[in-house]
């Protein structure tokens, strides 16, 4: 079975600070991992996807993630926070076949002027 | 075009009545699912279904029932509505090849009063 923790449910950086999310998992199989977003009332997004290949994956509007397996880690980052990057991040893992998908509670992301 | 789309996007009724929200998506996906995300944001899966055979189905009520009339739609049908079903409803749809992630609709906010 495979579950996810997100540290802190709430972060605030400031405008052009770095962002770091962090995500720890647990699963019995080699895992598919991901970062959604999902902005003020809408639906989410998929924002990076680790797959067995690369550990350090590149994802839309700046993000990435780095997996790695000896700490069961796949933390969000950004150099520099934009305002439009407010928003809830949600981490998710799945077994390697993709069943069992299951989403972390979320981190809400906060960028102060 | 939208890829995964629910209708409707607010839906405000009294408790006992029975509602149904619609989801539809473009991609070819052979697998659909619901999703309940709560006041916390937190989100949990309600039920999957693959090529019309449900291959999911968390501990819900049942009162909450999916309908597949093909393999493009998934719909949410839910009986004598209680005020603890207020959340926000999300269909998601994913391919064969799991790796690629799901795709998530906009959400149904669903307020019983």
């Amino acid at each position: 079975a495979q579950s996810v923790t997100q540290l802190g449910s709430h972060v605030s950086v400031s405008e052009g600070a770095l962002v770091l999310l962090r995500c720890n998992y647990s699963s019995s199989v080699p895992p598919y991992l991901f970062w959604y977003v999902q902005y003020p009332n809408q639906g989410l997004q998929l924002l990076l996807k680790y797959t067995s290949a690369a550990t350090l994956v590149k994802g839309i509007n700046g993000f990435e993630a780095e997996f790695k397996k000896s700490e069961t880690s796949f933390h969000l980052t950004k150099p520099s926070a934009h305002m439009s990057d407010a928003a809830e991040y949600f981490c998710a893992v799945s077994g390697t076949y993709g069943q069992n998908f299951v989403f972390g509670p979320g981190t809400r992301l906060s960028v102060l002027p | 075009d939208t890829a995964v789309s629910q209708t409707p996007k607010y839906l405000v009724t009294q408790m006992g009545n029975d509602k149904s929200i619609k989801c539809e998506q473009n991609l070819g996906h052979d697998t659909m699912y619901w999703y309940k995300q709560d006041s916390k944001k937190f989100l949990k899966i309600m039920f999957s279904y693959n090529n019309k055979e449900l291959i999911i189905n968390e501990t819900v009520p049942n009162r909450f029932s999916p309908k597949s009339p093909d393999k493009a739609h998934l719909n949410l049908h839910i009986n004598s509505l209680e005020l603890g079903d207020s959340a926000v409803y999300f269909c998601a749809s994913s391919p064969r090849d799991r790796r690629r992630g799901y795709t998530f609709g906009s959400g149904t906010r669903l307020t019983v009063v």
